[in-house]
């Protein structure tokens, strides 16, 4: 059975441009989650979706934005991209979209901004 | 609030000892779920346990072992006869379990020398 899948693995982008990273959860999972891991800390939770709504939001600026899709995949959007962005994006799905199941992992998308 | 606490950033053994890796987590809920996860250098989080609030037995799998005290909020991982293949960041990380949002504490790198 596929993992959570993510592409692209690597990018690099110019500050101000917009980014797009796709997540496709394991099958059966209706809940896709992102987090934004900067080097030396542990992964920052950004967004939840579940069942294509928004169930929880993290302390991102409004530049940072997700949909899902019917298939339950997702995609995370970055508009005007700064320095600071640069990071591991990881993506992570679960079945009931609730701490009681367990949570896996992508193996993340590292994006440079430069 | 939510914290997790791990203040251990580097530690190194020589293969074959013993480690203990510390967590202490802050929550006001008295439902809430503990992880730890292995990031290898590759990226990817590897889930290595979930422990729920109302589950304080210790749990042991293979060379690994969790020791949970609600009394201190300590959720301690040890690695017996460690292996140069173990050494990684290692993340200890809480959830409230109202959904998938999972906080992280700040890993500890694990270097096993052989």
């Amino acid at each position: 059975d596929a993992g959570v899948t993510q592409s692209p693995t690597h990018l690099i982008k110019t500050r101000g441009q917009h980014v797009t990273l796709r997540c496709s959860p394991i099958s059966g999972h209706k809940s896709v989650s992102w987090y934004q891991q900067v080097l030396g800390q542990g992964p920052q939770f950004i967004f939840q979706y579940y069942e294509k709504e928004e169930r929880g939001r993290g302390n991102f600026p409004d530049r940072f934005s997700a949909r899902q899709f019917p298939n339950y995949s997702s995609e995370l959007n970055v508009n005007a991209l700064l320095l600071g962005d640069s990071a591991l994006y990881l993506c992570a799905s679960s079945f009931s979209g609730r701490g009681e199941t367990e949570a896996f992992f992508g193996q993340g998308t590292r994006l440079t901004v430069v | 609030a939510q914290k997790v606490t791990q203040a251990q950033t580097e530690i190194s053994v020589v293969e074959k000892e013993d480690v203990t890796l510390d967590c202490v987590y802050e929550t006001r809920d008295t439902t809430y779920y503990l992880f730890w996860y292995k990031q290898p250098p590759s990226g990817e989080l590897v889930f290595l346990i979930r422990r729920n609030s109302f589950d304080e037995q210790n749990e042991i799998s293979g060379r690994y072992s969790w020791n949970f005290q609600k009394s201190t909020s300590s959720f301690n991982f040890t690695i017996t006869a460690s292996q140069v293949v173990d050494s990684a960041v290692y993340f200890c990380a809480l959830s409230e379990g109202r959904d998938d949002k999972i906080i992280f504490g700040k890993g500890t790198r694990l270097h096993i020398l052989p």
